[in-house]
């Protein structure tokens, strides 16, 4: 049973096109994260947020943006989709101090065309 | 730089057992965790060390030494549906980060 939801699922989309990415948890943790996944590669963190109204890039240089104005939600948005895109963009969310660090969303997987 | 290094594949038969070798260099260190990785799929947790010595749950066991910066993720009695990526991630602060390898894709053979 899921915590933490992203729509889509599966996403094919035009170059130029503005999409957002959503997820939202149900389990009140303050700290949500995005990660960009190529097949067989490992996960980069491109964004991060510790709470309301803070929003923070991570190691991997992204043109996405992200916003968090409620706890639960923290979507991903691409203002103009490139074929460099391409990839599976996970969501996963934490709480200080747990021992099972992240909990992951199902992920989307996005083609640019 | 931070580096996790692990293995890129590795296949064993089923009923044997494996072991996933992880070393890091991070800058800093609040925790070692293994998720499971199935293809097209979310990673899902494993197991966790921030402490050196052997933790064990079922058939998977997970070691830490701090002072190596080694881990290793033992899994005992393969089963066909063990055959999947395994990442191990380092929580780099205390507020929650983790950085992960690039996973060791684990294929079980009859």
């Amino acid at each position: 049973e899921a915590d933490i939801y992203q729509t889509p699922r599966y996403l094919v989309i035009g170059t130029g096109k503005k999409i957002t990415l959503e997820c939202s948890q149900t389990m009140g943790h303050d700290k949500m994260y995005w990660y960009q996944q190529d097949p067989g590669m490992e996960l980069h963190l491109i964004h991060y947020s510790y709470g309301v109204n803070s929003t923070e890039k991570g190691d991997l240089s992204s043109e996405s943006t992200v916003s968090r104005i409620r706890t639960e939600h923290f979507p991903l948005t691409l203002e103009s989709a490139r074929p460099s895109h391409t990839s599976q963009y996970l969501c996963a969310s934490s709480e200080l101090g747990q021992n099972y660090g992240y909990t992951f969303g199902s992920g989307t997987r996005l083609t640019v065309v | 730089g931070q580096n996790i290094d692990q293995p890129t594949e590795m296949t064993a038969t089923e009923g044997a057992i494996v072991q996933i070798n992880c070393t890091y260099q991070t800058s800093g260190f609040n925790g070692l965790f293994w998720y499971q990785q199935h293809a097209g799929e979310a990673p899902t947790f494993l197991s966790y060390n921030v402490l050196d010595g052997l933790e064990e749950k079922g058939r998977f066991s997970s070691f830490l030494s701090r002072s190596k910066g080694y881990s290793y993720l033992l899994l005992k009695e393969l089963q066909m549906k063990d055959s999947a990526s395994y990442l191990c991630a380092v929580r780099t602060d205390s507020w929650g980060k983790l950085q992960f390898g690039a996973g060791t894709q684990v294929v079980v053979t009859p």
